[in-house]
């Protein structure tokens, strides 16, 4: 099974700042054939199910605000929100979809400083 | 709108089964790849089970394999998951979600307490 591992597990960032949260994947998600980054990152508040922000490791899902940025290739991706609103306090989870069984990371908690 | 729905879950034996149910709407559902994912109490994200448009590919996580069993009906623009065999470690919240790759559609979740 692929391993993701992000970091931190908790994150505390002032409004306005830049918010940066990190994914491992164990092995390569970058498919040689049509070089797409099998990668997703998703977004949950409390209560609520997830919600797609990224796929392809950099494309944003409909909707999403230009502040949420994702980014990196092969094993390493990073998830940008460049400028933290009230409304990003969530937990983040970043999700392979290389191999099967598909495997999230252990989630990232964003909060207020 | 784009919507899924979730129904069945409850408090259930250890050793017992449920059938969870996923109602789409909004979409054309038999072009879609669908998904199981759940989320224990207080925990992180667990995909349990996909299954192709016409049911010849399901998948299924180790934890889960051989009890329980994904399928859909077309016709009823539903998904179903078959959990049999429950353990306490079955205690989550279920949700159906759109998608093969990246899943882009979630619904609300459906509760499952696997209890004495």
């Amino acid at each position: 099974d692929i391993v993701m591992t992000q970091s931190p597990d908790s994150l505390a960032v002032s409004l306005g700042e830049r918010a940066t949260i990190n994914c491992r994947s164990s092995q390569s998600v970058l498919y040689s054939s049509n070089n797409k980054n099998y990668l997703g990152w998703y977004q949950q508040k409390p209560g609520q199910p997830p919600k797609l922000l990224i796929y392809w490791a950099s494309t944003r899902g409909s909707g999403v605000p230009d502040r949420f940025t994702g980014s990196g290739s092969g094993t390493d991706f990073t998830l940008t929100i460049s400028s933290l609103q009230p409304e990003d306090v969530a937990v983040y989870y970043c999700q392979q979809y290389y191999g099967t069984p598909r495997t999230f990371g252990q989630g990232t908690k964003l909060e207020i400083k | 709108e784009v919507q899924l729905v979730e129904s069945g879950g409850g408090l259930v034996q250890p050793g017992g089964s449920l059938r969870l149910s996923c109602a789409a709407s909004g979409f054309t559902f038999s072009n879609s790849w669908m998904s199981w994912v759940r989320q224990a109490p207080g925990q992180g994200l667990e995909w349990v089970a996909n299954i192709n448009q016409d049911e010849s590919d399901k998948y299924y996580a180790d934890s889960v394999k051989g009890r329980f069993t994904v399928s859909r009906d077309n016709a009823k623009i539903s998904l179903y998951l078959q959990m049999n065999s429950l353990r306490a470690e079955d205690t989550a919240v279920y949700y159906c979600a759109r998608g093969h790759y990246a899943l882009d559609v979630w619904g609300q979740g459906t509760t499952v307490t696997v209890s004495s």
